[in-house]
This record gives C-alpha cells, structure tokens and sequence, in this order.
C-alpha cells in the first residue's frame, strides 16, 4: 500500500523567512503534484513533477522531485501572508493507473 | 473554461438517512473522480470513472455508498445509511483523460456532509 507522509504538519513562520515542506512516499512513483488548499475552499493545482530531478518554480514556491530518494520539497522563499494555507503532496498510486494517494497535508501559517 | 460543479455546499443529517451528492465536471473531461476528505487529513479516493464505466471503487464501501455516472458526464455519489464517521467533505474531480495526459485533476468546490 502507497504511504505518503508530509512533514512538518504544522508550520509557524515569520514573513520574510525561508522554509521547505517535506513529502516522502513509500513505493516507486514518476508522477507527483503539490496542492493548495485554503480553509473552507477546494484543492488548487500547484506543481506536477514528472521525472526525476524535476523542479519547477511559481513566484515564491519551488517544487523539486527525486524518485530515487522518493522524496519532493516544497520550498518556500521570503514567505508572505498570502501563502498561508495547507499544501498537500499527492502520487500517482500505480504509475498508469491514474489514482492519487494524498498526503497528510502542511498547515503553513505565515505570521506578520 | 468553467470548474468542476458540485451541489449541495452543504448537508446536515441525522444518522441513518440518506444523502445523494451531484458533480459536474468541466466539459469533454473522461475521468471523473470522488474523494473523500476528513477534517484534517488529505483527500481519500472512493471511486473512479472513465465515462461511464468504473476503473476503480475498491476503498468504496459498498454496503452504504454508492456511486453512478450514466451518461458519461454527471455523476452522483449517495450514502445510505449514514454514519457518524461519513461526516466530511465530499470532493469530485475530474481529468481530461487521467494522468497519463500529464494534467492535475480540477476539483470541484465540495460539499460538506455534517451526521448528527
């Protein structure tokens, strides 16, 4: 069964500061995507990763994979407010078969 | 393009009576998906479908959840009876083909199902 852990679950971080969130999985998986949800609302598309060493950049967000490692970050560059909010990882259980396992999910909260 | 479509926002019941969700994915997307998401955890898949047949309801529990997409394009997803533990947040999402076109699935908005 495809495990998928985040850490940290909470997070408190002052505006201005670096971090990364940590997404490790259990089995062999190409295919990983990141998550946005702010409270009350749906999940937002942010990265799709595809192979390995992949990263890809969105204004402060950076996303990086390695399958070998079985291990995406989610780093976080001179955070703001606006980007409070719980980030999930989320693999494609069976490459091919099309299924999502999420993760446990980060609850960021950006402090002023 | 318009988003996944989801109704009602919100349900309250009691245990024991029925509830049927209703989703609506964004136009010419295959596969349609119902997650289920517990407060504070992440999305748990239920069930998928490629048009109107299901590839995958194994964690669905078929004694009281149920699931259809008849043509191929709306889907809904009913409980009968409901427990205690269904309360959550039922999300429908949907893809152009799966992932295998490389595209994240779109999320509806949910709807918060409340068991009292």
């Amino acid at each position: 069964e495809l495990k998928v852990e985040q850490n940290p679950l909470f997070l408190s971080m002052q505006e201005g500061k670096n971090y990364t969130i940590y997404c490790n999985y259990s089995t062999t998986s190409d295919r990983l995507y990141w998550y946005r949800q702010d409270p009350g609302k749906s999940l937002e598309s942010l990265f799709v990763l595809l192979s390995n060493g992949a990263v890809k950049q969105e204004g402060r967000l950076m996303a990086s994979l390695d399958t070998k490692a079985r291990l995406s970050t989610l780093h976080i560059t001179a955070a703001v407010h606006d980007l409070s909010a719980t980030y999930f990882c989320a693999v494609d259980r069976n490459f091919g078969n099309e299924k999502l396992t999420f993760g446990t999910g980060t609850r960021l909260t950006i402090i002023p | 393009e318009a988003g996944v479509a989801q109704s009602p926002r919100y349900k309250i019941i009691e245990k024991r009576q029925s509830v049927a969700f209703w989703c609506n994915p964004i136009s010419g997307h295959a596969t349609l998906y119902w997650y289920q998401q517990i407060l504070g955890q992440g999305p748990k898949l239920l069930i998928q479908f490629q048009n109107n047949g299901v590839v995958d309801d194994s964690q669905l529990p078929k004694d009281r959840f149920s699931a259809e997409r008849l043509k191929g394009v709306d889907s809904t997803l009913k409980i009968q009876p409901a427990k205690l533990e269904d309360s959550a947040v039922y999300l429908c999402a949907s893809s152009r083909g799966g992932l295998s076109y490389n595209s994240p699935l779109h999320f509806g908005n949910g709807t918060r199902l409340t068991v009292t």
